[in-house]
């Protein structure tokens, strides 16, 4: 049981530059968030999913997309990296009808 | 809409002495409520959560809230502080148990020195 798995967890990239977070759970969790850390600025909800096929916007999702196509896997792809992109990425999942937030360890991303 | 307002940016305090995280929500809908402690270089870890019932809530580390639906706030407190609770500490709130599209606060960075 690995819980929320996140890769890469380091991670430079040149401005205008394309590429995927990866976040992975083996919990069979329906839910599954990502957030950004930003110093000052707390964890800010990117984009969520309440099940395969099915995502949502939350209060940072410009620059980002998402797809859920399996219970386990919610990958987050950054399409133009911009130096505004550099932050710390979490990913999250937890079972529909649980009260429990797993996150995952971090990864933590630089544009150049 | 949710939003959670973390009233100190930082708190600085003496070991052993007595500790207060101040948090204050907003939603129009149900809210469950979750303190995060933040270690440096670290990931996030549960100190407590309140999901219904008994409004004082007990967590781990001698950690505990209160929720005050009429105040609406969700105060961290300590009654003893040590060096090692050195940390970023978030507030955070959901519409749901499952805690599905958490909305933080920006945090408190909380020194303790002896």
């Amino acid at each position: 049981n690995a819980g929320v798995t996140q890769t890469p967890k380091f991670q430079v990239l040149k401005t205008g530059q394309s590429m995927t977070l990866q976040c992975a759970q083996d919990m069979n969790h329906e839910y599954m968030s990502w957030y950004r850390q930003d110093p000052g600025m707390g964890l800010r909800l990117i984009h969520y999913s309440v099940g395969a096929g099915i995502t949502d916007q939350g209060e940072v999702p410009n620059g980002y997309n998402v797809s859920r196509s399996t219970t386990e896997d919610f990958p987050l792809r950054l399409l133009s990296a911009a130096p505004s992109q550099t932050s710390v990425y979490f990913c999250a999942s937890s079972y529909k009808g649980g009260n429990t937030i797993y996150f995952g360890e971090g990864s933590w991303l630089t544009v150049v | 809409a949710q939003s959670v307002t973390q009233l100190d940016s930082q708190v600085p305090v003496f070991e052993e002495a007595p500790v207060e995280l101040r948090c204050n929500y907003s939603s129009s809908v149900s809210v469950y409520l979750f303190w995060y402690v933040q270690y440096p270089n670290q990931g996030l870890q549960l100190l407590l959560k309140y999901l219904s019932g008994s409004t004082l809530v007990k967590g781990i580390n001698g950690f505990e809230a209160e929720f005050n639906k009429s105040q609406t706030s969700f105060h961290l407190r300590k009654p003893s502080v040590h060096i090692s609770d050195t940390a970023e500490y978030f507030c955070a709130v959901s519409a749901n148990q499952a805690g599905t599209a958490l909305i933080f606060g920006k945090g408190t960075t909380l020194s303790v020195s002896s």
